[in-house]
C-alpha cells in the first residue's frame, strides 16, 4: 500500500535554531516528492518539488533532500523564524496517470517556533 | 485570477441541511482536485477533474457528496443532508496538467471551513 509517513508529528524549537523534518514513503512507482507549508487557516503552499534524479533542492532557508534508494526525504529549515510556525506536509506522486493525480499525502509535521 | 479562490471561507450549517462549496481554479488549469482535511488529519482525496475526462470520484465518502465542474473551470462540491462528521476544511487545488504525471505546480485555495451543528 502506498504510504507517506512523517516525523516528528510535532516539534517546538527556539527562534534562530535549525530543524529537520523527515518523510519516509513506500510509493511506487515514484514520480516526484513535494514539500508544502500550511499556515493555520490557509491552504498548503508549495516549497519544493523533486524528481527521482534530484538529491537536493533549496528555497531560501528551506532545503529538501531526497534519497530515492531508501525512499526518504528531509526538509531542513535554517535559522528559523516565528513565521515558520506551520504544518509541513510531504506529498509523493505515483508515476501513473489518471486517478486523483496519484498524490499521496503525509499527515504533516506541526512546527512551532518560539521566541 | 492569480490564485485558486474558494467560497465561502467559513460555513456553519445545521445537521441535515445541504451545502454548496465553490472553487474557482487558476485560469487555464485543466486539473482540479477536492480534498478534505479533518482536524489533526492529513488531506483526504475526494474527487479529481481532468479536462473533459470523466471525473475520478473514488474518494467521495458517500452518495451525499457530489461535485460538478462547469465549462472546465468553476467547480462546486455539494454535500447533502450534512452530518456532524462532515465538519472539516474542504480544500480545492488546481494544476496545469495532472499533478501526478508531471512536475507542474499544484496550487491550493485557502479552503472552506465547514461546521455542522
Amino acid at each position: 500500500k502506498n504510504q507517506v509517513e512523517q516525523s516528528p508529528q510535532s516539534l517546538i524549537i527556539l527562534e534562530g535554531k535549525n530543524c529537520t523534518l523527515q518523510c519516509n514513503y513506500t510509493v511506487s512507482p515514484f514520480s516526484n516528492l513535494r514539500w508544502y507549508k500550511q499556515d493555520t487557516g490557509r491552504g498548503p503552499v508549495s516549497l519544493t518539488i523533486m524528481t527521482f534524479s534530484e538529491n537536493t533542492k533549496s528555497n531560501g532557508r528551506y532545503t529538501a533532500t531526497l534519497d530515492a534508494d531508501t525512499k526518504q526525504s528531509s526538509l531542513h529549515i535554517t535559522a528559523s523564524q516565528l513565521s515558520d510556525s506551520a504544518s509541513y506536509i510531504c506529498v509523493v506522486s505515483e508515476a501513473l496517470g489518471g486517478s486523483q493525480g496519484n498524490l499521496i499525502f503525509g499527515k504533516g509535521t506541526k512546527l512551532s517556533v518560539k521566541p | 485570477g492569480a490564485g485558486v479562490s474558494q467560497s465561502p471561507s467559513n460555513k456553519v450549517t445545521e445537521k441535515g441541511k445541504d451545502v454548496e462549496l465553490r472553487c474557482d481554479p487558476i485560469s487555464g488549469h485543466t486539473a482540479l482536485y477536492w480534498y478534505r482535511q479533518s482536524l489533526g488529519q492529513g488531506l483526504e482525496f475526494l474527487i479529481y477533474f481532468q479536462g473533459n475526462s470523466a471525473p475520478d470520484k473514488s474518494g467521495l465518502p458517500s452518495d451525499r457528496f457530489s461535485a460538478e465542474r462547469t465549462g472546465g473551470s468553476v467547480s462546486t462540491l455539494t454535500i447533502q443532508r450534512t452530518q456532524q462528521e462532515d465538519s472539516a476544511v474542504y480544500l480545492c487545488a488546481s494544476s496545469l496538467v495532472g499533478a501526478g504525471v508531471s512536475n507542474y505546480g499544484y496550487t491550493f485555495g485557502s479552503g472552506t471551513r465547514l461546521t455542522v451543528v
